[in-house]
């Protein structure tokens, strides 16, 4: 496929648990970005790359969450200890590159559930 | 930083009417980006327009528009002929703030529900 492409679409876990979102962007993007989005909301940023660096991570909300993109392609948004007010869907974007360039492309998200 | 405004929280039209959304954003940045992207009920974000803050030019894309007035800080999108896949929210998204070239800056969006 073409496109950015995010797994699982549903992971429903218990709180406390640890959980994994994988993002596989757009072939060639050297730009990816993950963002969180709650009901009602807009998405809000959570974390970019810039190949396999993360450039800016100010969006994560605390030291549970990490990301990782160790050969500058997919990328994995990991979750320790999960809490309820985690549950959100989890998008991921890529981009050929930033400023002009920056037209993000977004996946079909993961919609996460902690009980 | 960057805030946009996106006053009207849900439109409901008939089939065939034109609906105009509006967006307004603030930014003390004199180079920036502006977007509209589209999420059907399918939930997947996808991508109308970028704009850039140098050009004020006004696009048209079939059915859609976009006025876009430096001046007044708003970049409305203006739907012709509405249809039911219409039935979507939509953002607008200003790009960066505080030296970001690439942070998209959600606001809570707009629903559209085109009714047949």
């Amino acid at each position: 496929g073409a496109g950015v492409s995010q797994t699982p679409s549903n992971k429903v876990t218990e709180k406390g648990k640890y959980v994994e979102l994988r993002c596989d962007p757009i072939s060639g993007h050297t730009a990816l970005y993950w963002y969180r989005q709650s009901l009602g909301q807009g998405p809000e940023f959570l974390i970019y790359f810039q190949g396999t660096g993360a450039a800016d991570d100010s969006g994560l909300p605390n030291d549970r969450f990490f990301a990782v993109r160790p050969e500058g392609s997919v990328s994995t948004l990991k979750i320790q200890r999960t809490e309820r007010g985690d549950s959100a869907v989890y998008l991921c974007a890529s981009s050929q590159g930033t400023g002009r360039y920056n037209e993000q492309f977004f996946g079909p998200g993961t919609r996460l559930t902690v009980l | 930083a960057q805030k946009v405004t996106q006053a009207q929280t849900e439109i409901s039209v008939v089939e065939k009417e034109d609906v105009t959304l509006d967006c307004v954003y603030e930014t003390r940045d004199t180079t920036y980006y502006l977007f509209w992207y589209k999420q059907p009920p399918s939930g997947e974000l996808v991508f109308l327009i970028r704009r850039n803050s140098f050009d004020e030019q006004n696009e048209i894309s079939g059915r859609y528009s976009w006025n876009f007035q430096k001046s007044t800080s708003s970049f409305n999108f203006t739907i012709t002929a509405s249809q039911v896949v219409d039935s979507a929210v939509y953002f607008c998204a200003p790009l960066g703030g505080g030296g970001s070239n690439y942070k998209l800056t959600f606001g809570k969006g707009t629903l559209l529900t085109v009714n047949p």
